[in-house]
């Protein structure tokens, strides 16, 4: 039981790259979310899911897609990054009010 | 716009000290309020707050929310150095699965 995956770990990316995050989760889980972290500011979330084939706009949607085509797997699209979008983004799963986050993705625009 | 405030933002304590964290709030739509405990990675789940005046409790950590007043308290009690984290509050708002997080406490303990 892995629970929650994010793939890749690390990634450097130059101004106007695209590129795309995974996250995979194992625990049958509805509900799935990504979030991103930056220093002194918590978590904020940028998009979610409430199931197979929906998404929904979090706090901080702009310069982000997603889609959710099979239930287990959330993905996380930036389709021309933006020096802004430094950071660290968790993914995170649940049924219902408790989140299992993964280890993050750490990623650096250029 | 919902709004999650804590703290303070950083505190330093000694072993066996007490220490209270506060989270206030302003949201929509009130569902439920969680507090979380990030080391180095992905935040791990401490509590879920729904009812006031309610205390729950794990171990050395209670927390209690009062949502007359919009606030929530975590008391950790004879800290050791393994409670070193960052520790998150957030609060789901009743509209679908938002949850808005606060900037965190982060809490170093001293041996």
């Amino acid at each position: 039981n892995a629970g929650v995956t994010q793939t890749p770990k690390f990634r450097v990316l130059k101004t106007g790259q695209s590129m795309t995050l995974l996250c995979a989760q194992d625990m049958n889980h509805e509900y799935m979310y990504w979030y991103r972290q930056d220093p002194g500011m918590g978590l904020r979330l940028i998009h979610y899911s409430v199931g197979e084939g929906t998404t929904a706009k979090g706090e901080v949607p702009d310069g982000y897609n997603v889609s959710r085509l099979k239930k287990q797997n959330f993905l996380l699209g930036l389709e021309s990054a933006a020096p802004s979008q430094t950071s660290v983004y968790f993914c995170a799963s649940g049924d219902s009010y408790e989140q299992y986050f993964g280890p993050g993705t750490r990623l650096t625009v250029t | 716009e919902d709004k999650v405030v804590q703290s303070p933002l950083s505190l330093v304590v000694h072993e066996g000290d007490t220490v209270t964290l506060n989270c206030s709030y302003e949201v929509t739509n009130f569902r439920s309020l969680l507090w979380y405990k990030q080391e180095k990675k992905a935040p791990t789940f401490l509590f879920m707050l729904t009812s006031s005046g309610i205390e729950k409790k794990s171990g050395r950590l209670s927390s209690i929310l009062d949502k007359k007043e919009l606030f929530s308290i975590l008391n950790i009690t004879a800290t050791q150095t393994g409670d070193s984290a960052v520790y998150l509050c957030a609060v789901e708002s009743n509209y679908g699965q938002n949850f808005v997080f606060g900037p965190g406490t982060r809490l170093s303990v001293l041996p």
